[in-house]
């Protein structure tokens, strides 16, 4: 019972690394999400993805891209980490059918020095 | 973008107690989603509402769709200690295939014994 599965939970990089975050969800949903999370602020939307092959901007896009890779995989990517993407990283999937809610991994905790 | 309000920041309560919750919008959903969170996890699905006025429990749990579908509550009856956590509403709008989530930005529980 693996569901969304998150790699790795902690990371600390300095300003400028590039870093991916994986995220692998065995349930065979088509959408899949990436969230952050930071204090007081609750979670926000920074992309998803309807279906394979397809991705759209959520609320809080710059500074990151996304791959989706396959229907399993959606990979978050940090080109130039910054100090103020120090958060946590939470992936989300959903199957198909429109009542159905989103589930989360544990998150991946980042630090940007 | 939507916004969401969410009511109270935290709380102190003693065992045994009824809590009571909620979320204001200055938008509609479609659908409003619970979650808890516990320390070092996401976000993990508590109650589903689908429909205006609808109204659903989940043993101790009950949570209300607002007739208006800008708002909703969640009461935890008879509180125990692992209640504790934070809780999340999440307002819900269906953009095509892929669902877009608003959250609340928290309630934290805490439940003294």
């Amino acid at each position: 019972n693996a569901g969304v599965t998150q790699t790795p939970k902690f990371q600390v990089l300095k300003t400028g690394q590039s870093m991916t975050l994986q995220c692998a969800q065995d349930m065979n949903h088509n959408s899949m999400y990436w969230y952050r999370q930071d204090p007081g602020m609750g979670l926000r939307l920074i992309y998803y993805s309807a279906s394979e092959g397809t991705t759209d901007k959520g609320e809080v896009p710059n500074g990151y891209n996304v791959s989706r890779l396959n229907k399993r995989e959606f990979s978050l990517r940090l080109e130039s980490a910054a100090p103020s993407q120090t958060s946590v990283y939470f992936c989300a999937s959903r199957r198909d059918s429109s009542n159905q809610p989103q589930h989360f991994g544990d998150g991946t905790r980042l630090s940007i020095l | 973008g939507q916004q969401l309000n969410q009511s109270p920041q935290s709380m102190f309560i003693q065992e045994g107690e009824d809590v009571s919750m909620n979320c204001t919008s200055s938008s509609i959903f479609n659908t409003w989603l619970w979650y808890k969170q516990d320390p070092g996890e996401g976000p993990v699905l508590l109650i589903a509402l689908y429909k205006a006025g609808e109204l659903t429990s989940n043993g101790r749990l009950t949570a209300q769709f607002g007739i208006t579908r800008k708002d909703s509550f969640l009461n935890i009856s008879a509180s125990i200690p692992s209640d504790v956590g934070i809780y999340f509403c999440a307002g819900v709008l269906f953009t095509g295939t892929a669902s877009k989530l608003t959250f609340g930005t928290g309630t934290r529980l805490q439940v003294t014994l």
